[in-house]
Formats: C-alpha cells, sequence, structure tokens
C-alpha cells in the first residue's frame, strides 16, 4: 500500500524568504511523485513531477523538488517567496501497482503556505 | 484553450434530493476521475472512467453515481442516499491508460461547492 505524509499542515514565511514543504512517501515499489498547487475555490494545478529519470525537478513559478529514495522523501522548495505563491500545496503519489486496470493517485492531506509582506 | 469545465460552481442540495454535477473536457483524454475534497484532507476518488461506457468505483463511492457516454463528459450524481454531501467536488482528466499511466498528471476543473439548505 501507498500513502504520503505532508509534515506541516501550515508553513509562513516572509515575502523573499526561502520556502520547504516537506512530504515523506510509502510505496512498495518505485513511484511517481507530484505537487500540485490549490488557490482558494480552484482546481488544481499541476507543479512538477518525478518519473524516474533526474531526482531534482524543476516545475513552474520557481519551484523544484528532489526525490530522496533513501530518506523517501520529495520535498518542494523555492529560493526566494513571492506574494502569488500564497496557496495550499498537495504532495501526491502514484503506485504502478495497477488497480482495476489503473493507477492510482494518493494525495496528502495539503500545506497551507501563507506569505507575509 | 483546452481544458476541463465543471458547472455550475455552487450548488444547494434539499433533503431527500439527488443533484448532478457536470463535468466536460476538450482535451481528448480517455481517463476521468470525480475526487470529493474537505477541509483538512486530501482528495477522495469517488469514480473513474477509463474509456466510455465504462466506469469504475473508487474509495468513497456510495451515495454517488456517474455515467459516461460520451468521451467528453462524466457527470457526477449526488443521491439522496449520500448522507454527509456538503463538500468541495473536482473533476479532473489524463491521457489514458496504456503504459504507465502514472506518470501521466491529472488536469482539474475549478470544482464545485456542494452545500445542504
Amino acid at each position: 500500500a501507498q500513502s504520503v505524509t505532508q509534515l506541516d499542515s501550515h508553513v509562513s514565511v516572509s515575502e523573499g524568504t526561502p520556502v520547504l514543504l516537506r512530504c515523506n512517501y510509502s510505496s512498495s515499489y518505485s513511484p511517481s511523485l507530484f505537487w500540485y498547487v490549490q488557490h482558494p475555490n480552484k482546481g488544481l494545478q499541476l507543479l512538477l513531477k518525478y518519473t524516474s529519470a533526474a531526482t531534482l525537478v524543476k516545475g513552474i513559478n520557481g519551484f523544484e523538488a528532489e526525490f530522496k529514495k533513501s530518506e523517501t522523501s520529495f520535498h518542494l522548495t523555492k529560493p526566494s517567496a513571492h506574494m502569488s505563491d500564497a496557496a495550499e500545496y498537495f504532495c501526491v503519489v502514484s503506485d504502478p501497482v495497477f488497480q482495476g486496470g489503473n493507477e492510482k493517485l494518493t494525495f496528502g492531506t495539503g500545506t497551507r503556505l501563507t506569505i507575509i509582506p | 484553450d483546452g481544458g476541463i469545465t465543471q458547472s455550475p460552481k455552487y450548488l444547494f442540495r434539499k433533503e431527500g434530493q439527488n443533484v448532478t454535477l457536470s463535468c466536460e473536457q476538450n482535451l481528448n483524454h480517455d481517463a476521468m476521475y470525480w475526487y470529493r475534497q474537505d477541509p483538512g484532507q486530501g482528495l477522495r476518488l469517488i469514480y473513474y472512467s477509463q474509456i466510455v461506457n465504462d466506469f469504475q468505483k473508487g474509495d468513497i463511492a456510495e451515495g454517488y453515481s456517474v455515467s459516461r457516454e460520451k468521451k467528453e463528459s462524466f457527470p457526477l450524481t449526488v443521491t439522496s442516499a449520500q448522507k454527509n454531501p456538503t463538500a468541495f467536488y473536482l473533476c479532473a482528466s489524463s491521457i489514458g491508460i496504456g503504459g504507465r499511466v502514472g506518470n501521466q498528471p491529472q488536469h482539474f476543473g475549478d470544482g464545485t461547492r456542494l452545500s445542504i439548505l
């Protein structure tokens, strides 16, 4: 069984300072991992994905994440926070074991990022 | 522009009433999904469909029904059997089955917020 744990439900940073959103996963196989962002009353937008290529993945809006198999982590970072980064962020794991003919995504419970002016 | 359209944005249900949430996509994707989002929780899968005229139950299908008569449409009905329907409902799509679909990101609509009168 696969699972994903977002270690912080809420993170606050000052504008211009680094962002770190932590995610640990559990999977029996080599998973695919994603980070999505959700602004209020909106759907989820893909930030980046890891699919067993380079372990450092660059995404949109200056975000990146590093896959560390030894630590089963996939933390999301950004060097300098912007006010527009304030949103909910979800870490997602996809296990390659087919369930009913399709791969299943497991979502973390989300981390709310607040940017302090 | 291609994308996913969910309607209505807000919906109210009376006791004993069935309501239907619309989801339309023009991305030519084979797979479509319905998720439920509650505060402080990740997304939970209600139903998914890999191809026209076929759909599968997700983790929380009780009290819901779907149809997939057309590739671009995947409506969700919240029936009177669903005793706690108040939530944010998200529809998503992805390219589809075949190969390692887990590394195909899902594209999301902007959601429908359902409340009880």
